[in-house]
């Protein structure tokens, strides 16, 4: 069966320093791959998608990167973090024989 | 591109009221589905519509995709405490999802 694996659960960081979470599928080959971000109380935004190694779009200009460096491994990255940046950043997967998008339980991220 | 408008945003009922939250799309999609995401979880997918006019029922659930494949509701009957969270729905053509619709139930 596929899962996904999403770290760390939480994180506090402070202005300025760097960002980098991970996660990665397994049970599954050729995935397609999303970062969503979730302010409190509000809905999924999404910031980028891949469908393969080294294949990202970015949907929303901002402070933050990701990459693909393996089939089944998506890290979100920033190098200088902003207070805007804090929220609930969940990834997620997709494939051609499932239904829907199957999301990790998701990192919340306060910037102070 | 695709919008996805979804209403009420926020929903308070007592408990053996029925729910029902509204998913409508600026254009036709090929798929809609839905997820019920729990206080402090992560969204976890229900179910995919796909054919015009399709419904779909899960226990006290049903789920209906419009004739013109551009809106679907939700609809859940007698609510109980279990299922309070936020209800989206999304698109899959271009990976958007509505804003959600907060279900509080009361005792």
């Amino acid at each position: 069966s596929q899962t996904i694996h999403q770290w760390p659960a939480t994180l506090v960081q402070p202005v300025g320093s760097p960002l980098s979470l991970e996660c990665t599928v397994e049970g599954t080959s050729n995935p397609n791959l999303y970062w969503y971000r979730q302010a409190a109380g509000r809905g999924l935004q999404l910031l980028f998608y891949s469908v393969g190694i080294g294949q990202i779009s970015s949907e929303v200009p901002q402070n933050l990167s990701a990459s693909r460096p393996q089939d089944r491994q998506f890290i979100l990255s920033s190098k200088k973090l902003l207070l805007s940046d804090s929220g609930f950043y969940l990834c997620a997967w997709s494939g051609s024989f499932n239904y829907g998008y199957t999301f990790g339980s998701g990192t919340r991220l306060t910037v102070v | 591109g695709q919008q996805v408008m979804q209403i009420p945003q926020y929903q308070h009922v007592q408990e053996g009221e029925d729910f029902t939250t509204y998913c409508n799309s600026s254009t036709t999609l090929s798929n809609i589905q839905w997820y019920k995401q729990r206080p402090g979880g992560h969204p976890v997918f229900l179910i995919q519509l796909v054919k015009s006019g399709e419904v779909k029922k899960q226990k006290r659930l049903t789920f209906q995709f419009g004739e013109a494949k551009k809106n679907s509701s939700l609809h859940i009957t007698a609510t109980q405490t279990t299922d309070v969270g936020t209800y989206f729905c999304a698109g899959q053509d271009d990976m958007r999802f509505g804003a959600g619709t907060r279900l509080t139930v009361k005792p």
